[in-house]
């Protein structure tokens, strides 16, 4: 079945720091794959999307870049600030609802 | 963005009572909702699917007597924890998909604590 595994947490940077959250999945066909954020108390957000190969997403500085060759989709950010800190789910679908990696909680300091 | 709110967004009950938790599209029209769950440092698990006006559809494992679906509108869906114990202590999310189904929006979430 469809699976997502990503990097576990926590991550910890400084702000300014560059910012890599490794995904990879398991799919059968060609899903879309998404990066949703959750800031702490809130319900989780849509940040980016990539529905074919090749399709970058991106969003307040944040890029994902969809890679069928490696079935890869890791977040990136050039210059995290404190406002990022918070837990980032890869997630993809296919025919089926989304399915979720276990989340990557990230930390900024100032 | 299209909003999705859930209520309440946290409540403590007693082992054997029932809790009922609310899901709820503000300004579009909901026709598929999606209920989760989401355990410490886990990812979410999809529970359930219900389209308005039908019988949810569960995910392998999750009983359907204990955790009651209800679609009953295109703008809110009903999730019942019945007699709950401890071990259905968690964060419960629900989802919503419009007519063109191309984005999921997530509600913020209720926890259940069961004592």
């Amino acid at each position: 079945g469809n699976s997502v595994t990503q990097m576990e947490g926590p991550v910890t940077l400084s702000e300014e720091a560059f910012l890599t959250i490794n995904c990879t999945y398991t799919a059968t066909g060609y899903p879309s794959l998404f990066w949703y954020v959750q800031y702490p108390g809130e319900g989780l957000q849509l940040l980016l999307k990539a529905t074919k190969a090749d399709d970058k997403g991106s969003n307040k500085g944040f890029e994902a870049t969809y890679r069928k060759e490696t079935t890869s989709f890791h977040l990136e950010k050039g210059s995290v600030q404190v406002s990022d800190s918070a837990v980032y789910f890869c997630a993809l679908r296919g025919n089926t609802p989304l399915v979720f990696g276990k989340g990557t909680r990230l930390s900024v300091i100032a | 963005g299209a909003v999705v709110s859930q209520h309440p967004s946290w409540v403590i009950c007693k082992s054997g009572t029932s809790v009922k938790i609310e899901c709820r599209s503000l300004d579009f029209q909901a026709t598929t909702m999606f209920w989760y769950r989401q355990f410490p440092k886990q990812s979410l698990m999809l529970m359930a699917t219900s389209n308005e006006g039908s019988k949810a559809t569960y995910e392998q494992g999750v009983e359907k007597d204990k955790f009651l679906i209800n679609h009953a509108s295109l703008t809110l869906s009903t999730l019942t924890v019945t007699s709950a114990h401890p071990e259905d202590s968690s964060f419960y999310i629900c989802s919503a998909v419009g007519n063109t189904k191309d984005t999921q929006y997530f509600g913020p979430g209720t926890r259940l604590t069961v004592l």
